[in-house]
């Protein structure tokens, strides 16, 4: 099995709205990402958990906010987003950094902010 | 610097062979991956080659890998129209964490 799970599959907010998006594994990986994809562009990674620790911060603003409960979960907090924030989030999982790195995608959450 | 280029569009005809190329600049990669994003959807894992091998056959699938270019192609045989969507490459460099490099994408448009 080589499932990533992620709900909402869509969500609409508002700019002073609160909303979480939620990921979910059952591989046994160590390793889990978020994403922030943009139409007809490539995935940017936000941030990356090894070992439920926040390993990577890739300079994202603060309205975005990873937690990683356990080692199946990953979270993403919003508060007070912006509208350019709109676009496709995917998470994604791998086994422990110092071992097979491949990563397996969830279909993602499309987040309209208006 | 760690860069992976595209071609941005490829379109062939139903049942032909697809080939979709890329370059990536970071000799140290361990592996290299094809991810396959359909139209609304995450990304899924096609296939990927380990940095000492050649070639890697997937039934339909062929990787070829010519380090010494630092180029990676993906073959498609007997392409069909479900195999239309965006094909990212992507390299792992080294360093840890797994991070991945991902090419801007390749749309590939099958027509009968």
């Amino acid at each position: 099995d080589t499932e990533v799970t992620q709900t909402p599959k869509h969500l609409v907010m508002g700019m002073t709205n609160k909303k979480s998006l939620k990921c979910e594994q059952h591989m046994g990986h160590r390793a889990m990402y978020w994403y922030k994809q943009k139409a007809k562009k490539p995935p940017e990674l936000m941030f990356v958990y090894s070992y439920e620790k926040l390993s990577i911060n890739e300079s994202v603003p603060s309205r975005f906010s990873p937690e990683c409960p356990n080692s199946s979960l990953l979270n993403l907090h919003l508060h007070a987003l912006q509208p350019e924030d709109s676009a496709l989030y995917l998470c994604a999982s791998s086994q422990a950094p110092d071992r097979d790195g491949t990563q397996y995608f969830g279909p993602g959450t499309r987040l309209l902010v208006l | 610097g760690e860069d992976v280029e595209q071609s941005l569009f490829l379109s062939v005809r139903e049942g032909d062979s697809s080939v979709i190329n890329c370059t990536y600049t970071d000799s140290s990669s361990t592996y290299l991956y094809w991810y396959k994003q359909e139209p609304g959807a995450g990304l899924q894992l096609l296939t990927y080659i380990f940095s000492n091998m050649d070639m890697k056959q997937d039934q339909r699938l062929t990787v070829l890998l010519n380090k010494k270019d630092k180029h990676l192609s993906l073959r498609i045989a007997d392409t069909q129209t479900g195999d239309s969507a965006i094909y990212f490459c992507a390299e792992s460099p080294s360093g840890g964490y797994n991070k991945l490099i991902f090419g801007a994408g390749t749309r590939l448009a099958v027509h009968p």
